[in-house]
């Protein structure tokens, strides 16, 4: 399977919103409310920021927020900040009894 | 705190094998599925392999099926990666992430280790 589509780069100015879209398929994104994002920064691991296409974990800023139509699903960054500048990946379960992982996107803060 | 430690990486001959291993803490081990993923040098992010808390479901992604064994040991606390006949594109950072869920199905990762690095090379 093909990774999901993600743009590769995004960029907005403090205190801007941006939004980040995850392409995949029925079989994917459109099948199952069971996408996630993650955030890295450089040399670090993963953080979960969204999981079940719209839930933040605890301690995540109320500035992430997600959503889905159809096989595409967005995460949206409110208020942008100097420390939202990383990598973003979106994840989905798939009618194969897998995972996949977006094609990640590099956030820049202008 | 919930804890993960990988650890086991290094540097393998292709055609060679290694095992990885994931010390979890801070965390009831056998009421959630575990996951590896893995990222290549200056790469994206690729799912490797799940595992049930139980043990008794395991998947793994087209690129490593046939030749990595996901395994755990829920009295140790510990997960496993077994990869075997490894080719230079396998050459990556491995991380092990816990699941929300019990269940390794319809789930994310919220925690994650900071990673082990495997070089393939000869």
């Amino acid at each position: 399977q093909s990774a999901l589509t993600q743009p590769a780069s995004v960029s907005g100015f403090p205190e801007q919103s941006i939004t980040i879209s995850c392409a995949g398929t029925r079989s994917d994104v459109g099948g199952y409310n069971s996408v996630s994002w993650y955030q890295q920064h450089p040399g670090t691991a993963p953080k979960l920021m969204i999981y079940d296409v719209l839930n933040r974990p605890s301690g995540v800023s109320y500035r992430f927020s997600g959503s889905k139509s159809g096989n595409t699903a967005s995460l949206t960054i409110s208020g942008l900040q100097t420390e939202d500048e990383a990598d973003y990946y979106c994840c989905s379960y798939t009618s194969n009894n897998t995972y996949l992982f977006g094609t990640g996107t590099k956030v820049t803060v202008l | 705190d919930v804890q993960l430690l990988e650890s086991g990486g290094g540097l393998v001959q292709p055609g060679g094998s290694l095992r990885l291993s994931c010390a979890a803490s801070g965390l009831t081990f056998s009421n959630y599925a575990m996951t590896w993923v893995r990222q290549a040098p200056g790469k994206g992010l690729e799912w490797v392999s799940v595992i049930s808390g139980g043990g008794g479901n395991t998947y793994y992604a087209d690129s490593v099926k046939g030749r990595f064994i996901i395994s755990r040991d829920n009295s140790q606390k510990m997960v496993f990666l077994r990869l075997n006949n490894v080719s230079a594109e396998d050459t990556a950072t491995y991380f092990c992430a816990k699941h929300r869920r019990l269940n390794w199905n319809f789930d994310s990762f919220d925690f994650w280790g900071q990673g082990t690095m495997v070089v393939v090379s000869s």
